[in-house]
């Protein structure tokens, strides 16, 4: 089974820095889908950013980028110039396409200090 | 275009009791999915259904059951309630792929139902 693995419950930035959330996961896929979504206390679920496993170029949104390791299993997302509306507890991700599910990690939740 | 929707949005029940969740997905989605987090266990998957037929499911008892209208609509049932079953309910809505890498379409989420099992 696929498995999805935020290390990091907890995570802390200053308004206008930068901040990395790390995720490793484990398949025996080849071909799968990563994404990081955000929730914020509303608890609405919102996609931030996604990655096909098949491109090893890394996504990048506006101010949200992936560092896709796919040798590895590990996709890492940077946040760069934090807002305060980042601020929100944020889930990593994988998409296996022939079972049709979303695989999350246990979440991190990030807290930006102005 | 209007987004997923849930109701009821809150939900307080009693232990042995049953309840029903529903989920009006986005128009022209014919897939819905349910998943269910808890503090403990996090976001885990429950069930899919497109075109009124449940096409996979989780790791969830039989008292976790599901279906959908031919409308897209779907709804889940939990019966003879559990403390633990207290959680928030979310469901998505996509626009199924036919299978194949490009068969991911965007999953977006409603708002949830909290349920509190007393």
């Amino acid at each position: 089974a696929q498995t999805v693995t935020q290390s990091q419950p907890e995570m802390s930035v200053q308004e206008a820095e930068t901040v990395t959330l790390s995720c490793t996961y484990d398949t025996s896929e080849s071909d799968y889908y990563l994404f990081w979504y955000k929730q914020p206390p509303s608890r609405q679920m919102i996609l931030v950013i996604r990655q096909e496993a098949y491109k090893q170029q890394n996504a990048t949104e506006n101010r949200f980028s992936v560092n896709f390791q796919k040798a590895a299993k590990s996709f890492s997302l940077k946040i760069s110039d934090s807002q305060l509306g980042d601020a929100a507890m944020y889930f990593c991700a994988y998409y296996e396409t022939s079972g049709s599910r979303l695989t999350f990690g246990e979440g991190t939740q990030l807290t930006v200090n102005p | 275009k209007a987004g997923v929707t849930q109701t009821p949005r809150y939900l307080i029940k009693t232990r042995g009791q049953q309840v029903t969740l529903s989920c009006s997905p986005i128009s022209g989605h014919r897939s819905v999915s349910w998943y269910q987090q808890t503090p403990g266990q996090g976001l885990q998957f429950l069930f899919e259904y497109f075109s009124e037929t449940q096409r996979n499911k989780g790791n969830f008892p039989g008292r976790f059951s599901g279906r959908q209208f031919s409308n897209s609509r779907s709804e889940m049932n939990v019966s003879t309630l559990e403390l633990g079953d207290s959680a928030l309910y979310l469901c998505a809505s996509s626009i199924p792929g036919q299978g194949g890498l490009s068969s991911y379409n965007e999953q977006f989420f409603g708002p949830g139902t909290r349920l509190t099992v007393l």
